[in-house]
């Protein structure tokens, strides 16, 4: 299963509502995470099953979709969250696919 | 919460082998599936070993398959990658990381080991 997201990269400003897409090459159902990975650090789950916020996470993280396209909301963009954002399907048999990463910059 | 160590990377020349290890503690290891994901440089994460709780069924990318093989042992709570025939496309920050069953996500990460192929 092929994940392709978009768009690649993106600049924002601080308070900033920001959108990433993340298309599936097939239905998965609801089977979609994501993932938050900052340079020298630990990647980090965000949202599973599209749309469950992981324990710890700020709420201004949202995911929604089912099917084939899926998204990732940042409401009021902190200077934390400047970062590579995954997806990653987990409907298919592992291991699992990741999107190619959606740069979220300044 | 718990942790995941990796141990193991180098510098290693085309056609060579590694062994990377990954040590969790804090949790009970055997309740969770575990993956080898890696990062090449100026690319996306990229799951390339899967094992699952007993550790009898492995899965592999096909980038990696014939060449790797993932292992674990549930009671010194560890899980390695051996590799084999390294090729330059092998380059990569290797992370180890614990897969939830029931959340079907990878939950927990280490902070990954730096694997260097070159002669």
């Amino acid at each position: 299963i092929q994940m392709t997201q978009s768009p690649s990269s993106l600049s924002a400003s601080i308070g900033d509502r920001v959108t990433i897409t993340c298309r599936a090459s097939q239905p998965i159902t609801n089977n979609l995470n994501w993932y938050q990975h900052k340079p020298g650090r630990a990647p980090k789950l965000l949202i599973s099953g599209a749309s469950t916020l992981s324990g710890g996470v700020s709420s201004r993280f949202s995911g929604s979709g089912s099917g084939t396209v899926f998204t990732l909301t940042i409401s009021g963009l902190q200077p934390e969250d400047f970062a590579l954002y995954y997806c990653q399907q987990s409907f298919g048999p592992p291991p699992r696919t990741f999107g190619q990463g959606t740069k979220v910059e300044i | 919460q718990g942790q995941l160590v990796e141990s193991g990377g180098g510098l290693v020349k085309p056609g060579g082998s590694l062994r990377l290890s990954c040590t969790a503690s804090g949790f009970s290891f055997s309740d969770y599936y575990m993956s080898w994901i890696r990062q090449s440089p100026g690319k996306g994460l990229e799951s390339i070993s899967y094992i699952n709780m007993g550790g009898g069924m492995v899965k592999y990318a096909d980038s990696v398959r014939g060449r790797f093989t993932i292992s674990r042992d549930n009671a010194k709570n560890s899980v390695d990658l051996q590799m084999t025939s390294l090729g330059v496309d092998d380059t990569a920050v290797y992370y180890c990381a614990r897969g939830d069953q029931w959340l079907d996500a990878f939950d927990l990460w280490g902070q990954g080991t730096t694997v260097i192929v070159s002669s």
